[in-house]
């Protein structure tokens, strides 16, 4: 059982370049969620889904754009990637919205 | 609007106790949770208590709230090496239940 699992696990961008993290989980959750982690700030929601076929803003949704194709899949990606965007981001996921969320082990984003 | 705040570092010394802190600001979080990050991994769930709680015990770890202080604390008893993570409090609140709001974290390091 895998759990919740990210890819890659590192990448290194240039200034404008795009990019998809693919964020898979096999537990049949319904909700899926996206994060990012930088250095003194804990973690900040950027776009979560409900289900199949939805997707809803987070606290920090700019610059980011997700899909929700199919249950087990969450897709994240940079349209032009930004040196702000550097950071290290978490899939997560959950069976309900106020259950335990799983998290995958992390994608770490370098923008040059 | 909701804020979650921990101090970033605590040095604990091999079998004592730690006692790690968090408060946070909205009164009508129903959730707390505690995760924890090893390093180079993703958060894992150790606890949590529901809000009408004042205490909940399991086997090494101990949670407090005070929810008049709006504070939480996670004791671990006889810290080990494998203590050693950063630590995340984390609310929920009864509406808009999907998000999460995360402390910044705290870095626990052994002393031998």
């Amino acid at each position: 059982n895998a759990g919740v699992t990210q890819t890659p696990k590192f990448r290194v961008l240039k200034t404008g370049q795009s990019m998809t993290l693919l964020c898979a989980q096999d537990m049949n959750h319904e909700y899926m969620y996206w994060y990012r982690q930088d250095p003194g700030m804990g973690l900040r929601l950027i776009h979560y889904s409900v289900g199949e076929g939805t997707t809803a803003k987070g606290e920090v949704p700019d610059g980011y754009n997700v899909s929700r194709l199919k249950k087990q899949n969450f897709l994240l990606g940079l349209e032009s990637a930004a040196p702000s965007q550097t950071s290290v981001y978490f899939c997560a996921s959950s069976s309900q919205g106020g259950d335990t969320q799983y998290f995958g082990p992390g994608t770490r984003l370098t923008v040059l | 609007g909701e804020d979650v705040e921990q101090s970033l570092f605590l040095s604990v010394r091999e079998g004592d106790s730690s006692v790690i802190n968090c408060t946070y600001t909205d009164s009508s979080s129903t959730y707390l949770y505690w995760y924890k990050q090893e390093p180079g991994a993703g958060l894992q769930l150790l606890t949590y208590i529901f809000s009408n709680m004042d205490m909940k015990q399991d086997q090494r770890l101990t949670v407090l709230l005070n929810k008049k202080d709006k504070h939480l604390s996670l004791r671990i008893a006889d810290t080990q090496t494998g203590d050693s993570a950063i630590y995340f409090c984390a609310e929920r609140l009864s509406f808009g239940n999907e998000k999460l709001t995360f402390g910044t974290g705290t870095r626990l390091t052994i002393i031998p």
